[in-house]
């Protein structure tokens, strides 16, 4: 089956720039979204389709995907962007499409 | 504005089933979309259980597909799942969510998440 990796954790401090990382075999060629999780709250959407935001979702985000890895950016780091974040595919290999979530990372603001 | 809500015992036995549903309001089911079940472990990652369309399709985790069932209620606007035979492994927050497997479509709206815990 197919698996995405993201690192558990990354930490930035205010106002820099943090880089959230999803690699997969040849995940260029596949759509990925990305989600946002705060603690006791449900995954919101922040990327979808490898870079377009949901409306209400900052201009800070943004995501690109080619080759083996996709990334999620965020620009000026809020301590409100502390939260783990996941990326998603559906794998199609096969008839039946599948869900795939990357493990998380938990993003700190220092 | 979509919104989906989960309902259901919190509370299983091992051995049981585990039986949630989902209402969905301010969009109908018969519309379109997939709608599907995702969970979350305490402490871990996120798990997609399976979604269904309207018509009764249904794709399934392959790794749960023989304990799980999901079905459609479109007169009530409302899906459901079971899941048989469950262990203290299906401890988790069960969130129902409206997606798209054939389309490779964004979740882009989640119910708040209900905690199921399998205990004796």
């Amino acid at each position: 089956s197919y698996v995405l990796t993201q690192p558990p954790s990354v930490s930035v401090a205010p106002g820099k720039t943090a880089r959230i990382t999803c690699g997969g075999n040849n995940i260029g060629s596949k759509s990925v979204h990305w989600y946002q999780q705060k603690p006791g709250q449900a995954p919101v959407l922040v990327i979808y389709y490898d870079s377009d935001r949901p409306s209400g979702i900052p201009e800070r985000f943004s995501g690109s995907n080619s080759g083996n890895t996709a990334t999620l950016t965020i620009s000026r780091v809020e301590a409100g962007d502390e939260a783990d974040y996941y990326c998603q595919v559906w794998d199609s290999s096969s008839d039946h499409p599948f869900c795939v979530f990357g493990g998380g990372t938990k993003l700190t603001v220092l | 504005q979509v919104q989906l809500q989960e309902s259901g015992p919190g509370l299983v036995k091992p051995s049981e089933t585990l039986s949630l549903t989902c209402a969905v309001s301010g969009y109908s089911i018969s519309s379109g979309y997939y709608w599907g079940w995702i969970r979350q472990p305490p402490g871990k990652g996120l798990e997609w259980i399976g979604s269904i369309y309207h018509s009764g399709s249904t794709y399934y985790n392959p790794s749960l597909k023989s304990r799980v069932t999901i079905s459609v209620d479109t007169s009530k606007n409302q899906f459901s799942l079971k899941l048989s035979s469950v262990t203290a492994a299906d401890t988790a927050v069960y969130y129902c969510a409206r997606d798209n497997p054939t389309l490779a479509m964004p979740i882009d709206y989640w119910g708040q998440g209900t905690l199921v815990t399998v205990s004796s």
